[in-house]
């Protein structure tokens, strides 16, 4: 079974500086996605960015970045350049492998979630 | 594109009682899911379907029930709703191209069971 653990209940950033939320995960697959999506206080899961498996960049989209480290199995989602409209919760995500055929169902697995809170 | 789409947004049930929590998307999409979120936690799944007709168990099935007879809609339906069933429920479509995927969610469904 598929375990995510993000070990950060709460993480503070000054504004303006970067931060690193961390995320590990368990699986014995190598066929695999990994997912962040942010929860502001409004409820709305919004996602953030996505890294497969076997891309070997890092993702970026904006000012988010994924931290792929395969080997450690780490999926670390870092923010550059915080601001207040950062403050929500974060979760990291993967979903269920790719079978023999190389298809999935898209079944995500979640964290527990880190509430980051950015102070002006 | 109004995207996922869910109602009610709040419903508070007595125990015994049942409902149905409505889905939709505009997206054309063949994956949906249901997920449940308890207080400070993170989501599970309860149900998923990968096209009209076809559906299948989650994590967290018990006490829950859906069908997907349209690409558009896939309804989740609580019989006999009991405490444990206060939650937060979320509907997500899945998308996906070459290497990258995404799953869109709803603005959810927040529902108390007295």
């Amino acid at each position: 079974a598929q375990k995510i653990t993000q070990t950060q209940p709460g993480m503070f950033v000054q504004e303006k500086e970067a931060v690193t939320l961390d995320c590990t995960y368990d699986t014995s697959d190598q066929s695999y996605g990994l997912f962040w999506y942010k929860q502001p206080s409004s409820g709305e899961m919004i996602f953030l960015i996505y890294q497969g498996s076997y891309d070997e960049q890092n993702a970026t989209e904006g000012r988010y970045s994924l931290n792929f480290q395969k080997a450690r199995k780490s999926a670390n989602l870092v923010i550059s350049a915080s601001q207040l409209g950062d403050s929500a919760m974060y979760f990291c995500a993967m979903r269920e492998p790719t079978n023999a055929g190389g298809t999935s169902y898209g079944k995500l697995t979640f964290g527990q979630g880190t509430i980051l809170t950015v102070h002006p | 594109n109004a995207g996922v789409t869910q109602t009610p947004k709040f419903r508070i049930l007595k125990i015994g009682q049942s409902m149905t929590l409505q889905c939709t998307q505009d997206m054309n999409h063949n994956y949906m899911y249901w997920y449940r979120q308890d207080p400070g936690m993170g989501l599970k799944l309860i149900y998923y379907s990968v096209g009209a007709g076809i559906t299948d168990k989650g994590e967290v099935p018990n006490g829950y029930n859906v069908s997907r007879s349209t690409t558009e809609d896939f309804p989740l339906r609580l019989e006999l709703a009991a405490p444990s069933q206060t939650s937060v429920y979320f509907c997500a479509s899945r998308s996906w191209s070459g290497s990258w995927e995404t799953q869109y969610f709803g603005p959810g469904t927040r529902l108390l069971v007295l």
